[in-house]
């Protein structure tokens, strides 16, 4: 079953807008979710991540907001860029001794200018 | 330099033949990995390692037999191709197992069995 649930599943944002993705997890051994930029073409590469003690990471114009009460996390991207069009992924792994990233089924977000 | 390196790029096979794909890692990281992407975009592991030694092995046909020659090196050999087989295979390395260790990956291999 699917471990991490995003949505949606597509985005379109104007240019300047806010670009919001949704995920949400059952496993509550979950202590590590990063969120991964894919670009068409390429590999997913890490875009911020968050650990559960906190609520909310900045970096930049993206932002993760963590609800750990509702087993839910989001990103959020601001003044949102014809660049920043790609798709987007969040995951979650447990503990150590795997590094095992259940990854969420994606967003393809596309900013038009 | 790329971090992550698979070969090749591209491969279109037939049903029924045996292929592999290679994949280098230059970060120094002692844990590798393969996913999978299918069509719909859904990223799945598929089998890590972590100094050479299988830790994770999912769900995947044994068709499929990575083999770490050292822990720089990972690769992917696949029997007995078959169509549901055509995906993108990503390769990727972290610095260990610990959950929060970055992983990074390679371009992926686009393979499609015809």
């Amino acid at each position: 079953q699917q471990q991490v649930k995003q949505s949606p599943q597509s985005l379109i944002v104007q240019k300047g807008g806010i670009s919001i993705i949704n995920c949400a997890y059952e496993n509550t051994a979950f202590d590590y979710f990063p969120w991964y930029q894919q670009f068409p073409g390429k590999g997913p590469a890490l875009l911020i991540a968050i650990r559960p003690d906190v609520s909310e990471k900045k970096e930049g114009r993206f932002t993760i907001s963590f609800n750990k009460s509702a087993k839910q996390f989001s990103l959020h991207i601001m003044d949102s860029q014809p660049g920043d069009s790609a798709t987007y992924f969040c995951a979650a792994s447990e503990g150590a001794g795997a590094n095992n990233l259940f990854f969420g089924t994606g967003t393809r977000l596309t900013v038009i200018p | 330099d790329t971090a992550v390196s698979q070969t090749p790029k591209y491969l279109v096979t037939q049903m029924g033949n045996d292929k592999s794909i290679k994949c280098e890692q230059n970060l120094g990281h002692d844990t590798m990995y393969w996913y999978k992407q299918d069509s719909k975009k859904f990223l799945k592991i598929m089998f890590s390692y972590n100094n050479k030694e299988l830790i994770i092995n999912e769900t995947v046909p044994n068709r499929f037999s990575p083999k770490s020659p050292d822990k720089a090196h990972l690769n992917l050999h696949i029997n007995s191709l078959e169509l549901g087989d055509s995906a993108v295979y990503f390769c990727a390395s972290s610095l260990g197992l610990h959950s929060g260790n970055t992983i990074y990956f390679g371009e992926g291999s686009w393979l499609t069995v015809v």
